[in-house]
């Protein structure tokens, strides 16, 4: 079965610094979809960022930045200044190998800013 | 449009009773998704619709769960014979059809079977 992992399950980073999530895929396909999502405590989930395979320059969102090495199947996170309000959930996903609008998980990396 | 709302948002249930779950999609999305995430794990897909057409459905939704949307706007999901095993957080999403598009989450269905 197709996995996405997280080897992080929890992470805490000081308020202002810097902090990087893992991530790893297995897929066989040439072109698909890699995302972070982001769950508050008790709040919905929201997207962080998008990027897609075929893109080679890494998708950037304000502070959010992402790590992509296609060849090695590595998707990391990069939160620059890190606010309390980063406090969350945090989980990669991945489309599926048969289908662009089938989305697989990885397990979470809880994060945590302190003050 | 306020976003996704699922309803109701708790549920507790006993063993064997017959449980459904609405989720009311962004109006000008077409494709509607659920999952079920268990504590401490990420979202298992379950299935999805474009329009009214269910067009997958994960092997972790057994022959007990079905889901519908029969006008290609809100959808259901049901689970019957409920067992101490279906309690989770299920939650719906709905995107515009676009190839790896955003999707928009709910705040879920928390189901608790005693």
């Amino acid at each position: 079965a197709q996995t996405v992992t997280q080897s992080q399950p929890e992470m805490s980073v000081q308020e202002a610094e810097t902090v990087t999530l893992s991530c790893t895929y297995d897929t066989s396909e040439n072109n698909y979809y890699l995302f972070w999502y982001k769950q508050p405590p008790s709040r919905q989930m929201i997207l962080v960022i998008r990027q897609e395979a075929y893109k080679q320059q890494n998708a950037t969102e304000n502070r959010f930045s992402v790590n992509f090495q296609k060849a090695a199947k590595s998707f990391s996170l990069k939160i620059s200044d890190s606010q309390l309000g980063d406090t969350a959930m945090y989980f990669c996903a991945s489309t599926s190998k048969t289908s662009y609008d089938k989305v697989i998980f990885g397990p979470g990396t809880s994060l945590s800013v302190i003050p | 449009d306020t976003g996704v709302s699922q309803n109701p948002r708790h549920k507790i249930t006993k063993r064997g009773q017959n449980v459904t779950f609405r989720c009311d999609p962004i109006s000008e999305h077409n494709r509607l998704y659920w999952y079920r995430q268990t504590l401490g794990q990420g979202p298992e897909f379950l299935t999805y619709f474009q329009n009214e057409a269910q067009l997958e459905k994960s092997r972790l939704l057994s022959d007990r769960f079905s889901a519908e949307r029969p006008k290609g706007s809100f959808s259901t999901l049901e689970i019957q014979r409920t067992e101490q095993g279906d309690s989770a957080m299920y939650l719906c999403a709905s995107s515009l059809e676009l190839a790896g598009g955003e999707q928009y989450f709910g705040p879920g269905t928390r189901l608790t079977v005693t």
